[in-house]
């Protein structure tokens, strides 16, 4: 299994750009999320997922839109990039029901000049 | 709304044991872990404990739950320079999963 894999690992991209942040998983999840880490902070949900076709809204969706189209891809769109989305995105995803690791992608380091 | 905090920096000498805190305010938290993250890394889930338990004991890893102080703690043993990382403590509650995470206490440890 390759677990979560996120592309790409590095992107720049000038304010008021579009791009789609890539996230699989291989371990038929239902749930995945993603979260954002500013630099010397904690992660912060953006959105998450509990199964195909249904997604919600987590601390900090401003600027940000997702889909769920299948149980293993989770991507997140930022429509018109602005400087404060400077940051790094981590994808995650696990089992449903009880306690379960949630399991981290490698990340995607984004710089919005 | 939910919050969790932690101190920023620790430094202990290798061989020492390292003591790191947490504070949490969601009183409905079911699940409360300790997330290790190297430089340029993603996160690694080093422990959990399950919040109706006091203490969890994992090799060199000791995890201290005081649910009546919202206080979790992470004792590392024979702390290594391998051990060197930011740690982060997290929460979650409900069926979702969502995890609160604090934000993050860096470890530092010299030879």
């Amino acid at each position: 299994n390759a677990g979560v894999t996120q592309t790409p690992k590095f992107r720049i991209l000038k304010i008021g750009q579009s791009m789609t942040l890539q996230c699989t998983q291989d371990m038929n999840h239902n749930y995945m999320y993603w979260y954002r880490q500013d630099p010397g902070m904690g992660l912060k949900l953006i959105y998450y997922s509990v199964g195909a076709g249904i997604t919600d809204k987590g601390e900090v969706p401003n600027g940000y839109n997702v889909s769920r189209s299948t149980t293993e891809d989770f991507p997140l769109r930022l429509e018109l990039a602005a400087p404060s989305q400077t940051s790094v995105y981590f994808c995650a995803s696990r089992f449903t029901d009880g306690y379960n690791e949630q399991f981290f992608g490698p990340g995607t380091r984004l710089t919005v000049l | 709304g939910e919050d969790v905090e932690q101190s920023l920096f620790l430094s202990v000498r290798e061989g020492d044991s390292s003591v790191i805190n947490c504070t949490y305010t969601d009183s409905s938290s079911t699940y409360l872990y300790w997330y290790k993250q190297e430089p340029g890394a993603g996160l690694q889930l080093l422990t959990y404990i399950f919040s109706n338990m006091d203490m969890k004991q994992d090799q060199r890893l000791t995890v201290l739950l005081n649910k009546k102080d919202k206080h979790l703690s992470l004792r590392i043993a024979d702390t290594q320079t391998g051990d060197s990382a930011i740690y982060f403590c997290a929460e979650s509650s409900g069926n979702t999963g969502k995890l609160i995470f604090g934000q993050g206490t860096t470890l530092q440890v010299k030879p």
